[in-house]
């Protein structure tokens, strides 16, 4: 397992303004992944963070709007830019374990609203 | 198009009863997971199942993975108000899990 550390754990934030969410790992991983997970619904895949490299973003989600960085193998960091009330959610940090049956371990979340 | 299909999406019971929600797939998958969310926290992995026909029990919890490893269900029995959260089903492949739209679980005491 792994102990994922995510700061704020929760925001009350003004309509475009920017938040950045930490996340800290216990130990080294390689990927670090982002999800979404709006109001009722289930997780979707924002982007995963690799050490030394660029995000890696999926299908409807863009640098500009969720900028990422990677500084080591512990740390990453997720901003939501130019914030509306639909970006109102909760964002969660992850780290995977394993490379065929991979696991998933969460960090708390942050709830993020967006006012 | 889901790759794991969750049944059903909610579910409000009373303490005390039973329940069995579902995650269906037309895949095959070398194995598949269960995780509980509780309000304001992150998905907690439950159990990996990975033997098609395979049986797990966490106290109260039973999961099942189907013989043609294309399913599996999870039977909550006396189901407490502790049990109250969102049971994600997943699949975890090669550096990545996939997760289903989940069943959304209130047990009312």
């Amino acid at each position: 397992s792994a102990v994922i550390s995510q700061k704020p754990s929760r925001d009350i934030c003004q309509r475009g303004t920017s938040l950045t969410i930490q996340c800290q790992v216990d130990s080294q991983v390689t990927m670090m992944f982002w999800y979404r997970q709006q109001p009722g619904q289930s997780l979707t895949l924002i982007a995963t963070a690799n050490q030394g490299s660029e995000a890696t973003y999926e299908s409807g989600f863009v640098i500009d709007k969720f900028p990422i960085s990677r500084p080591n193998l512990t740390f990453s960091t997720l901003t939501v830019s130019n914030m509306s009330p639909e970006d109102s959610s909760i964002y969660l940090c992850s780290v995977e374990r394993g490379t065929t049956n991979t696991e998933a371990f969460f960090g708390q979340g942050t709830r993020l609203t967006v006012v | 198009t889901q790759l794991l299909e969750q049944s059903p999406q909610f579910l409000s019971i009373q303490e005390g009863e039973n329940l069995t929600v579902y995650c269906n797939s037309s895949s095959v998958f070398s194995s598949l997971q269960w995780y509980r969310q509780e309000p304001g926290e992150g998905p907690v992995l439950l159990v990996t199942v990975v033997t098609g026909g395979e049986v797990k029990k966490l106290k109260r919890l039973t999961f099942q993975f189907g013989d043609a490893r294309k399913d599996s269900s999870l039977h909550i029995t006396a189901a407490q108000p502790g049990d109250t959260g969102l049971y994600l089903c997943a699949y975890g492949g090669y550096q990545k899990v996939t997760f289903g739209i989940g069943t959304k679980l209130q047990v009312i005491p």
